[in-house]
């Protein structure tokens, strides 16, 4: 079994600071992670994966996760948020590195002040 | 990258009638597409997975003579909500892999008066 839980439903940041969404993830076996990005009323982009190779991966727009296995956890992080990154992002586990069966986590809408 | 797209975007319609919504790979073959459901500010809940030329596997709880769905071919996949009801109200979402990560549609908004 596989579950993930995204810890904040909403964050609100000012443009220019520090982005941080948090996600915890539980799994049977060795789990591949992704961050994907859904602005409104568009399907999913994927923002980033790990699949056992680097635990820091790069993403696209900057974003960036790290894989801590030891608090099973798989934060998203962006230096310096801009507007157009208001939108929800969903942490998703899936226990097959093709990225089958993905269980997603709750979501986080992101909110970009100016 | 690979490209799916979903037809319509979004469509009202009357409750007891059936819509069908269309995902294709535009550039890519898949041989498994995925349906997706997501409520208002809710997460993505995974409806079914189909393999080309073969019947669809259901998640538990959803019914399978009410969203059915056909496969058949590798760059198409149809989703068919009969007789709608309100309830049926949402937004789905379908998914293409070829073996690889999964690629998503924009999905298709539904409401059912």
């Amino acid at each position: 079994a596989q579950s993930v839980t995204q810890l904040d439903s909403h964050v609100s940041v000012s443009e220019g600071t520090p982005v941080l969404l948090r996600c915890n993830y539980s799994s049977s076996y060795s789990p591949s992670l992704f961050w994907y990005v859904q602005h409104p009323n568009k399907g999913l982009q994927l923002l980033l994966k790990y699949t056992s190779a680097a635990t820091l991966v790069k993403g696209i727009n900057g974003f960036e996760a790290e894989f801590k296995k030891s608090e099973t956890s798989f934060h998203l992080t962006k230096p310096s948020a801009h507007m157009s990154d208001a939108a929800e992002y969903f942490c998703v586990v899936s226990v097959d590195n093709a990225g089958n069966m993905l269980t997603f986590g709750g979501g986080t809408r992101l909110m970009v002040k100016p | 990258g690979a490209v799916v797209s979903q037809h319509p975007s979004r469509v009202i319609c009357k409750s007891g009638t059936s819509v069908k919504i269309e995902c294709r790979s535009l550039d890519f073959q898949a041989t498994t597409m995925f349906w997706y459901r997501q409520f208002p500010k809710k997460s993505l809940m995974l409806m079914a997975t189909s393999n080309e030329g073969s019947k669809a596997t259901y998640e538990q709880g959803v019914e399978k003579d009410k969203f059915l769905i056909n496969h058949a071919s590798l760059t198409l996949s149809t989703l068919t909500v009969t007789s709608a009801h309100p309830e049926d109200s949402s937004f789905y979402i379908c998914s293409a892999t070829s073996s690889g990560p999964q690629y998503f549609g924009p999905g298709t908004r539904l409401l059912v008066l």
